[in-house]
Formats: C-alpha cells, sequence, structure tokens
C-alpha cells in the first residue's frame, strides 16, 4: 500500500513569504506528526494530531508556525513570514498508535525547505 | 543539555565489523526506546522497538536498554555497506500521544 506522501519535495522561497507543506498519511492512520529536521539540532517535534485536533503543540518554534488537519487524514503545515532560520527538511510521520505508546510511527520522504 | 545525547559520528568501519551505535539520555519518564534508520533524502524508518530493559534482537541488529544507567545501544552484527545510513535513536514517555524525542543521529559508513 502507499506509505506517508509530503510535497512539494522542495521548496525554495525568498525571506518574507508565506509556505504551505502538505503530508498525506497513510490511510486509517489516526495519529500524525510532523517533525523538522536541520543542521545541528536533529529531528525536532513540532505537533501532534489525533484526528482533526492537536493536544500537543508545544513543539512549534514561534507563532509563524500553524497546522490543521481534515478529515482526520490530510495535513498541512503553514509558516508564515518566513525566515532563514526556518531552512530545515520538515517531516512528517503518522502513526496507529497503540494504548500508551506511541505506536510505529512511518515517515514521509520530507519537504525541504529553503529560504533566501 | 539535550534530553537525549547521540555521538553524531561519523562512524566508519570495514564490511563484516560489528557496530555499536549509543544514546544517553536524562528523562527517566522516557519507557518506549527506538532506534530509525535514515538513508541521505529519505524519512527515517523504524528498525528496533522496546520498551524494556533488557536486550532485544532481530537480525544482525540488537538493541539493548539500560534504564538504570539510562543508556541504550544498537548492535549491528556482519555489517554490510547496506547498512551504511544515519542511524538515530528515539525515546518516548508513555501517555504523551507518541512524541518521539530524538538524539543527533550517527553516520555510519561500511566499507567494501
Amino acid at each position: 500500500g502507499a506509505g506517508v506522501s509530503q510535497s512539494p519535495s522542495n521548496k525554495v522561497t525568498e525571506k518574507g513569504k508565506d509556505v504551505e507543506l502538505r503530508c498525506d498519511p497513510i490511510s486509517g492512520h489516526t495519529a500524525l506528526y510532523w517533525y523538522r529536521q536541520s543542521l545541528g539540532q536533529g529531528l525536532e517535534f513540532l505537533i501532534y494530531f489525533q484526528g482533526n485536533s492537536a493536544p500537543d503543540k508545544s513543539g512549534l518554534p514561534s507563532d509563524r508556525f500553524s497546522a490543521e488537519r481534515t478529515g482526520g487524514s490530510v495535513s498541512t503545515l503553514t509558516i508564515q513570514r518566513t525566515q532563514q532560520e526556518d531552512s530545515a527538511v520538515y517531516l512528517c510521520a503518522s502513526s496507529f498508535p497503540l494504548a500508551g505508546g506511541p505506536g510505529e510511527q512511518f515517515f514521509g520522504p520530507g519537504t525541504r525547505l529553503t529560504v533566501l | 543539555q539535550k534530553e537525549v545525547e547521540q555521538d553524531p559520528g561519523p562512524l566508519s568501519v570495514p564490511e563484516g565489523a560489528i557496530v555499536s551505535l549509543n544514546c544517553t539520555y536524562s528523562n527517566s519518564a522516557f519507557q518506549y526506546f527506538m532506534w530509525y534508520r535514515q538513508y541521505s533524502r529519505k524519512g527515517p524508518e523504524l528498525l528496533m522497538y522496546t520498551y524494556s530493559s533488557g536486550n532485544k534482537e532481530d537480525g544482525r541488529f540488537t538493541a539493548q536498554v539500560d534504564k538504570s544507567s539510562k543508556y541504550i545501544s544498537l548492535f549491528i552484527r556482519d555489517s554490510q555497506p547496506s547498512d551504511s545510513a544515519t542511524y538515530l535513536c528515539a525515546m518516548s514517555v508513555k501517555n504523551q500521544g507518541g512524541k518521539l524525542i530524538f538524539g543527533q543521529g550517527t553516520e555510519l559508513s561500511v566499507k567494501p
């Protein structure tokens, strides 16, 4: 079956512009996660969705970052007024969580964002 | 200090060698421990998942968890050039939605 897909695969934007990154999780996976991977910072948690709700947004670095999920499926991560420090690979993962535990998270290939 | 510390390497070994990768952590609430493998320009993929102290074996891979020392390891036996990748440890606290805290990742190169 299809895995997690993300689009675009690469995005180059100018400082100050807004960008939208899309994630299509594995069908039936109720949990969806966004992470960011940058040099020197490793892989950092951004936000977690259970269904369409986001019970944990603790990793969003500033109010320029927001995310939504609709229909318990597709999610969009939006970065407003992009800054150069936003340049990173943005990874999406989905899972069917086990009771209390993380379940196996399946990752997409990521969106490589470059802010000039 | 980061919650999870991992030596970034790079680590270079000859084919057939035994590889040892390690992470230490400071949060005693971590209860789930994972190792992911990430090839260049790809997303991470799960290799091993464990939630108790001790060893877990899967083929050439063995994951070891020592909760008393807050230390986890991944051993790769008979390493192959196809094992060349970045290996990330990840940890999670129970009942926190599955949020993963990752180590920095160790870049491994296995030379033929």
